[in-house]
């Protein structure tokens, strides 16, 4: 059964900084990996998706990576802004016909001014 | 991009009523819909999917007679929770896809039920 983990749970930082989100899976037979906002109490916002075959994916400041083998992708956010301050949720479909996203748990950012 | 719809965003109920969300594709054909509940600071998990004219199925451990799932359109999916209990307490969000290898599932809004 397809598992995926967030690291860290949450990350505090000064406006202005670059950071990583990190996300694990556990099979590495996935369709595609997507990466979401979530602010609270509301629904999600698509950020990114990255097929399986591809490596990374560049959407203004936000550029995703998609290292299968390993079961491993990054979220990178440039230039950090106060409303960047949301949980970001990953998310992966496996391989194997009509499967929904399975999500982690998110890390929720706070950006400081 | 694909907008998906769900009414009510917010609901109160007694225990004890039926509750029913609608989950609406609004410009586009949802073969496929997932049921997804998130606890306070916690993920999405999956409780059922269902796909248009067929029977939902339904993730270990959600009770299908409390959950009732209905797909009767390409563009309505229907989620009732029945006899609800505070501990269904949740927030409710759907999702839809257009086919079996579709790229993208979209999200709708949410629905935060209370139930007193």
């Amino acid at each position: 059964k397809q598992e995926v983990t967030q690291i860290p749970a949450a990350l505090s930082v000064p406006e202005g900084e670059n950071l990583v989100l990190n996300c694990s899976f556990t099979d590495s037979a996935i369709y595609n990996l997507q990466w979401f906002r979530q602010d609270p109490g509301k629904g999600l916002t698509s950020l990114l998706l990255i097929q399986s075959s591809q490596r990374e994916q560049t959407s203004g400041r936000l550029n995703a990576s998609l290292d299968k083998s390993s079961g491993r992708s990054t979220l990178y956010i440039a230039a950090s802004q106060p409303g960047d301050s949301a949980t970001y949720l990953c998310a992966v479909r496996s391989n194997s016909g009509n499967t929904p996203l399975v999500f982690g748990k998110g890390t929720r950012l706070s950006v400081i001014a | 991009g694909a907008v998906v719809s769900q009414h009510p965003s917010r609901v109160i109920c007694k225990s004890g009523t039926s509750v029913k969300i609608e989950c609406r594709s609004l410009d586009f054909q949802a073969t496929t819909m997932f049921w997804y509940r998130q606890f306070p600071k916690q993920s999405l998990m999956l409780m059922a999917t269902s796909n248009e004219g067929s029977k939902a199925t339904y993730e270990q451990g959600v009770e299908k007679d409390k959950f009732l799932i209905n797909h009767a359109s390409l563009t309505l999916s229907t989620l009732t929770v029945t006899s609800a209990h505070p501990e269904d307490s949740s927030f409710y969000i759907c999702s839809a896809r257009t086919g079996y290898s579709s790229y993208e599932q979209y999200f709708g809004p949410g629905t935060r039920l209370t139930v007193t």
